[in-house]
């Protein structure tokens, strides 16, 4: 496509279920992230894909939160056992690689009640 | 010290003047320098990147780069309503990892 495409781009979940979200980055983009933004707050870092190189997972708040990409081209970002805390958008970016600019998708705006 | 910082704000600003964002970062091997703006509601979408020292110059936005003070800014002249959004500087580092500001929030009184 076009440009990075994330799904779904809401979601509502129960407390304590599995979620996970999907990011398809722009074709040939080597590096792709993943952020969390609360409501009114900064771009919270959560992991980093850099072609074949292992993930800089640094970020993950939790061992809840897990991410994988398959064959260096869409990433799943899975979150286990939600809480409400995990309530907010969830921001995919993919570049280049190297020093390129990072395109954002539209983000999924999860609410865990 | 956060990898790059920039001050929060609010920073309020009438229309038609100069809002001045500013930027530093800790990585003194950083080599790619971004601003990103955010409508509420919206995802980030770049408007400028600079490389080397100096100023560079887009329509009514210059960044500006002084890699020796770890510094970098985003000067909009004739600032508009429509220029309202958080404004987010991005450094690109020795781990080509790409690490964003908290961001400035900018506000342009009519």
């Amino acid at each position: 496509g076009a440009g990075v495409s994330q799904s779904p781009s809401n979601k509502v979940t129960e407390k304590g279920k599995d979620v996970e979200l999907r990011c398809d980055p722009i074709s040939g983009h080597t590096a792709l992230y993943w952020y969390r933004q609360s409501l009114g707050q900064g771009l919270e870092f959560l992991i980093y894909f850099q072609g074949n190189s292992a993930p800089d997972k640094s970020g993950l708040p939790s061992d809840r939160f897990s991410a994988e990409r398959t064959g260096g081209s869409v990433s799943t970002l899975t979150i286990q056992r939600t809480q409400q805390e995990d309530s907010a958008v969830y921001l995919c970016a993919s570049s280049l690689g190297g020093h390129s600019q990072a395109f954002f998708g539209q983000g999924t705006r999860l609410t865990v009640v | 010290q956060k990898e790059v910082e920039q001050n929060s704000g609010p920073l309020s600003v009438p229309e038609g003047a100069i809002a001045s964002l500013n930027c530093t970062y800790s990585d003194r091997v950083s080599q790619s320098f971004f601003w990103y703006r955010q409508y509420s509601g919206k995802s980030p979408e770049l408007i400028m990147s600079i490389y080397s020292n100096g100023d560079k110059e887009d329509g009514r936005f210059t960044a500006q780069l002084n890699k020796a003070s770890q510094y970098v800014s985003l000067l909009i002249r004739d600032s508009q309503p429509s220029d309202s959004a958080t404004y987010l500087c991005a450094v690109s580092g020795g781990g080509f990892k790409t690490i964003f500001g908290a961001g400035t929030r900018l506000f342009v009184k009519a």
